[in-house]
């Protein structure tokens, strides 16, 4: 159980596009989605916590504006960057928490790697 | 920045041979986590420590966690070659609301060699 899919895997875009990623929790019901960046060889990265039905709560320096994040269900949450730069290009990944356990486990999703052009 | 830190940065040992993981944090926390990620992949859990516990053992994995000194460890017995992966320590604090949000250190790069 606790299955999380991002879609999809991998994208490369020109830049000046739009990307959506889209995360899903498969087999539970999701409150809180968190998406990640990460750069080649670092670490995550908090962008963004999101609750379902409400707007997202952004990191500091995370530009809201160019990084828009929908949760409009308790099972998908969807991740847009808008106007993608090659300094967009990185690895982002997606977590989700739906209680159930005392600490609130996040079930990580396999990432989707951006490459922009 | 409230990341935290994790020495060494690589750490490359022959199969066999026990690895062991340092991480260090900044801020009082609720649970302290390990993930591991191999090349280009998600993150798998790996363990849970709570701020209350000192020692935590999981198959061929040992974590503790040093509150007084914000720090944790992380053990991996008889490493094998798929053991080969990026390790990453992360902080579970309580921000004043139903979400925690977790902070990851900026991990260690294992190399197992057969």
């Amino acid at each position: 159980g606790a299955v999380v899919s991002q879609h999809p895997s991998w994208v490369i875009c020109k830049s000046g596009t739009s990307v959506k990623i889209e995360c899903r929790s498969l087999d539970f019901q999701a409150t809180t989605m968190f998406w990640y960046r990460q750069f080649p060889k670092q670490s995550l990265m908090l962008m963004a916590t999101s609750n379902e039905g409400s707007k997202a709560t952004y990191e500091q320096g995370v530009e809201k504006d160019k990084f828009l994040i929908n949760h409009a269900s308790l099972t998908l949450s969807t991740l847009t960057v808008t106007s993608a730069h090659p300094e967009d290009s990185s690895f982002y990944i997606c977590s989700a928490t739906g209680g159930g356990t005392s600490y609130n486990e996040q079930f990580f999703g396999p990432g989707t790697r951006l490459t922009v052009l | 920045s409230q990341q935290g830190e994790e020495d060494p940065q690589a750490l490359s040992i022959q199969e066999g041979e026990n690895a062991t993981m340092n991480c260090s944090y900044k801020t009082s926390i609720n649970n302290l986590q390990w993930y591991r990620q191999n090349s280009g992949r998600g993150l798998v859990h790996l363990i849970l420590i709570r701020s209350n516990e000192r020692e935590k053992h999981s198959g061929r994995l040992r974590v503790t966690l040093d509150t007084s000194k914000k720090s944790s460890s992380l053990l991996i017995t008889a490493s094998r070659a798929a053991d080969t992966a990026s390790y990453f320590c992360a902080t579970d604090s309580f921000y004043g609301g139903a979400t925690n949000k977790l902070i990851f250190g900026t991990g260690t790069l294992l190399a197992v060699q057969p």
